[in-house]
């Protein structure tokens, strides 16, 4: 079946430090891959996405590159804030039968703290 | 802003009791996804519909069930209501089916706590 492994937290940072949050995949098909950023107390953000090999997706400083040889799409920062702490989500959908998008599939989360 | 919304934000409630969550898709979406986040076992997918219609299930109990109407607004109402059931539970939307974006817009979420 499709599932999402990321590495798990916490992890702890202080400011202006370099982020990596792995994450690989396993899917049957050619899946786009999502990060999703959860606010304590709120909902989850699209961060940024790539639909296909080597599409590097950013936002707001942070990147990943779908790796289709690794099946990996891990996040990078390279200098994080306080404002960063968040839980992490990397997730996968594959294109629906019609067009669209299926169900998303989360990994754990990976919960971020950085300290001033 | 999503453009998602879902009411209401808390619910709190007794064991044995129903509940129904209500969401509103974004502008022009027919897609809409319900989700279910618990300690224990994450970021779940429940169900999905399309204009109006059940296009897949996950993870959905036989007590929970789903629908959207004709104005594409979505509800999932939980019976039976167990412990384990308190949980956040988001609806999200997607754009047209057979378009190319396969995003989807996240609401703030329910939190159901059920005592």
């Amino acid at each position: 079946g499709n599932s999402v492994t990321q590495m798990e937290g916490p992890v702890t940072l202080s400011e202006e430090a370099f982020l990596t949050i792995n994450c690989t995949y396993t899917a049957t098909g050619y899946p786009s891959l999502f990060w999703y950023v959860q606010y304590p107390g709120e909902g989850l953000q699209l961060l940024l996405k790539a639909t296909k090999a080597d599409d590097k997706g950013s936002n707001k400083g942070f990147e990943a590159t779908y790796r289709k040889e690794t099946t990996s799409f891990h996040l990078e920062k390279g200098s994080v804030q306080v404002s960063d702490s968040a839980v992490y989500f990397c997730a996968l959908t594959l294109p629906g039968s019609q067009g669209g998008s299926e169900k998303l599939v989360f990994g754990k989360g990976t919960k971020l703290t950085v300290n001033p | 802003d999503s453009g998602v919304t879902q009411t209401p934000k808390h619910l709190i409630t007794a064991t044995g009791q129903r509940v129904t969550l209500r969401c509103s898709p974004r502008s022009g979406d027919l897609s809409v996804y319900w989700y279910q986040q618990s300690l224990d076992q994450g970021l779940q997918f429940l169900i999905q519909y399309y204009n109006g219609e059940e296009r897949a299930k996950g993870n959905i109990l036989e007590r929970f069930s789903a629908q959207q109407f004709p104005d594409l607004h979505s509800e999932l109402n939980l019976s039976s209501l167990e412990l384990g059931d308190s949980a956040l539970y988001f609806c999200a939307s997607s754009p047209l089916l057979g378009g190319r974006s396969y995003e989807q817009y996240f609401g703030p979420g329910t939190r159901l706590t059920v005592t």
